[in-house]
């Protein structure tokens, strides 16, 4: 069974672009959720996409967005990028809905010059 | 409100030597208990969870984790650490009242360090 997959891999970007990250779930898997690990700090919960729905949202502001398609692949949208923004983005899948167990993928480094 | 605390920002251990990463919670009503390792540059791998029955958690890699209510605690141990044991360690935990719309809360890491 194939795990949770992300594109691209690293990214190099410079203040004021917009970046699109991709996750492709476990096979069966309807919930996605995006964290974001900046250098030195743990996991900060972004976004919860479950059937296509955005379930829960993270304390990041407006400029941080995503959608999940009808295959429950998503994307993370990050416009107007800042130095800060610079960390592993982490994209996670779900199989259990009573537990919440999650599956996690490699992750893409992001890279604000 | 949800919360978990790995007070040890670090933890050193000869090889051979049994592990203890702590961590506690705060939740309303009864928690699920979750583990994961992060090994450089990779994702969170799933260790082991607890969501009810006994407090003996076993899960990959030789570890266990012992659910304690009174103590509100989640503490992961091996009882011999391995050099390849080394990497960031996160705790997690999630209420089991509500609808699923409630998160996952990580704690900040523990970073565990296994001197051969």
């Amino acid at each position: 069974e194939a795990g949770v997959t992300q594109s691209p891999t690293h990214l190099i970007k410079t203040r004021g672009q917009q970046v699109t990250l991709r996750c492709s779930p476990i096979s069966g898997h309807t919930s996605v959720y995006w964290y974001q690990q900046a250098l030195g700090l743990g996991l900060q919960f972004l976004l919860w996409y479950d059937e296509g729905e955005e379930r829960n949202r993270g304390n990041f502001p407006p400029r941080f967005s995503g959608r999940q398609f009808p295959n429950y692949s998503s994307e993370l949208n990050v416009n107007a990028l800042e130095l800060e923004d610079s960390a592993l983005y982490l994209c996670a899948s779900r199989v259990d809905r009573g537990t919440d167990t999650q599956y996690f993928g490699p992750g893409t480094r992001l890279t604000v010059l | 409100a949800q919360s978990v605390a790995q007070p040890e920002d670090q933890v050193n251990v000869a090889e051979g030597n049994p592990l203890t990463v702590k961590c506690t919670y705060s939740v309303s009503g009864n928690p699920y208990l979750f583990w994961y390792v992060q090994y450089p540059n990779r994702g969170l791998q799933f260790l082991l969870k607890y969501i009810t029955g006994d407090n003996l958690v076993k899960g990959s890699y030789g570890f266990e984790a012992e659910f304690n209510k009174s103590q509100t605690s989640f503490h992961l141990k091996k009882p011999s650490a391995l050099v390849s044991d080394s990497a960031l360690y996160f705790c997690a935990v999630r209420s089991a009242l509500g609808s699923s719309a409630s998160k996952i809360i990580f704690g900040s890491g523990t970073r565990l360090s296994i001197r051969p």
